[in-house]
């Protein structure tokens, strides 16, 4: 079936701008995550949407960031007025929900965000 | 909040051998450890995961061990193949929760 999708793939963008980055999550997945991942790192939880609200924000590193999932499915992260520190991987993942027991998170192959 | 530290950073193997990863983590209430695969230009893939109700797990050539009293788990990758090669990462969550991850463990295959 159909993994996660995100898009754009690469976004380049000039100092000061904003972004808006999607994901699509697999179909019934009612679990969705975002990660942030800089070169030669491992991802870096950044916000966690169960249905449509957002569960855990804990990630986002400043209001500049912002996510939603207005009907439970495709996510938008939205970055205002983007820095050069911005620059990294975005990526996507999505999973099943089961109470108290944490299922597979499946990843997209993410959008690489460079900020000049 | 959870910390998991990954060694090595870069392993190199001879095709047909063993490669072993290793990693640490901080947060006694996590109980779950999967791993990930991720090649150039991909997201992660999962290979692999264990719960903290079992101490090992295997598929195929891939296993995974849990040692919730010292607080750590490795995966062993056993006759390795030049399609190994990518970069590895750990990671540990708290049942329905952000999943931590290491920093990554560059495997190369020699041929």
């Amino acid at each position: 079936g159909a993994g996660v999708s995100q898009t754009p793939s690469n976004k380049v963008t000039e100092k000061g701008k904003y972004v808006e980055l999607r994901c699509d999550p697999i179909s019934g997945h009612t679990a969705l995550y975002w990660y942030r991942q800089s070169l030669g790192q491992g991802p870096e939880f950044l916000i966690y949407f169960q249905g449509t609200g957002a569960a855990d924000d804990s990630g986002l590193p400043n209001d500049r960031f912002f996510a939603v999932r207005p009907e439970g499915s495709v996510s938008t992260l939205k970055i205002q007025r983007t820095e050069r520190g911005d620059s990294a991987v975005y990526l996507c993942a999505s999973s099943p929900y089961r109470r108290g027991r944490q299922e597979t998170q499946y990843f997209g192959p993410g959008t690489r965000l460079l900020v000049l | 909040g959870e910390n998991v530290e990954q060694h090595p950073s870069t392993l190199s193997v001879q095709e047909g051998d063993s490669a072993v990863i290793k990693c640490t983590y901080s947060d006694s209430a996590s109980n779950y450890f999967p791993w990930y695969k991720q090649e150039l230009g991909k997201g992660p893939q999962l290979i692999i995961d264990i719960r903290s109700n079992v101490g090992e797990k295997k598929d195929q050539r891939i296993a995974v061990t849990l040692n919730k009293t010292a607080k750590h788990f490795s995966l062993h990758i056993t006759e390795t193949q030049p399609e190994d090669s990518a970069v590895y990462f750990c990671a540990a969550s708290e049942g329905n929760e952000k999943l931590t991850f290491g920093t990554g463990t560059r495997l190369t295959i020699i041929p």
